[in-house]
């Protein structure tokens, strides 16, 4: 079974500067999906970004960008010029590209606190 | 695109009601969706997966007679909660995979709390 770890229960950033989050993965399969999600005070769910396993280019998304390092299982988030509005819970998420199987696996979140 | 409701948002019951949950995808036809259950500061826990017109698969130990899920049309799936006890008291999330262009992606419904008493 896939496994996804999030290592930083708890990250914050100045506003305007720039943070990582880190999610490393477990699996033995080779062609997958994997996200970001971001959960705000609101709880609602928002995709953030999304990189297919296939792809050697690292997925962005105007000031959101991964580092996808697939030997290495790591899948970090990077966020430019943080903003208040970017505070939330952050969410990776695994998915496998196996038709039938399209679970998301997630990892235990990382609260993210954005200082003014 | 991509949006996704609920209702209601929230609901507060008696102990022995049942309670259901409606998800719906607004501006596409979702193949596959998805019920989710959040603790308070925990990550999303998969209840079950319902593919339109067929029965819903239940993740292990998840009571298939207690969560009740029927997914009619391509933009509809129902979660009962029959028999509510305060314990399940929770967030419950959906979510709806569309068919086509960004298949593989999810897109979540804002959720419902849910009070039993």
């Amino acid at each position: 079974a896939q496994t996804v770890t999030q290592s930083q229960p708890e990250m914050s950033v100045q506003e305007a500067e720039t943070v990582t989050l880190s999610c490393t993965y477990d699996t033995s399969e080779s062609d997958y999906y994997l996200f970001w999600y971001k959960q705000p005070p609101s709880r609602q769910m928002i995709l953030v970004i999304r990189q297919e396993a296939y792809k050697q280019q690292n997925a962005t998304e105007n000031r959101f960008s991964v580092n996808f390092q697939k030997a290495a299982k790591s899948f970090s988030l990077k966020i430019s010029d943080s903003q208040l509005g970017d505070a939330a819970m952050y969410f990776c998420a695994y998915r496998s590209a196996t038709f039938g199987n399209e679970k998301l696996t997630f990892g235990t979140g990382t609260r993210l606190t954005i200082i003014p | 695109g991509a949006v996704v409701s609920q209702h209601p948002s929230r609901v507060i019951c008696k102990s022995g009601t049942s309670v259901k949950i409606e998800c719906r995808s607004l501006d596409f036809q979702a193949t596959t969706m998805f019920w989710y259950r959040q603790f308070p500061k925990k990550s999303l826990m998969l209840m079950a997966t319902s593919n339109e017109g067929s029965k819903a698969t239940y993740e292990q130990g998840v009571e298939k007679d207690k969560f009740l899920i029927n997914h009619a049309s391509l933009t509809l799936s129902t979660l009962t909660v029959t028999s509510a006890h305060p314990e399940d008291s929770s967030f419950y999330i959906c979510s709806a995979r569309r068919s086509g262009p960004l298949q593989e992606t999810q897109y979540f419904g804002p959720g419902t709390r849910l009070l039993v008493l």
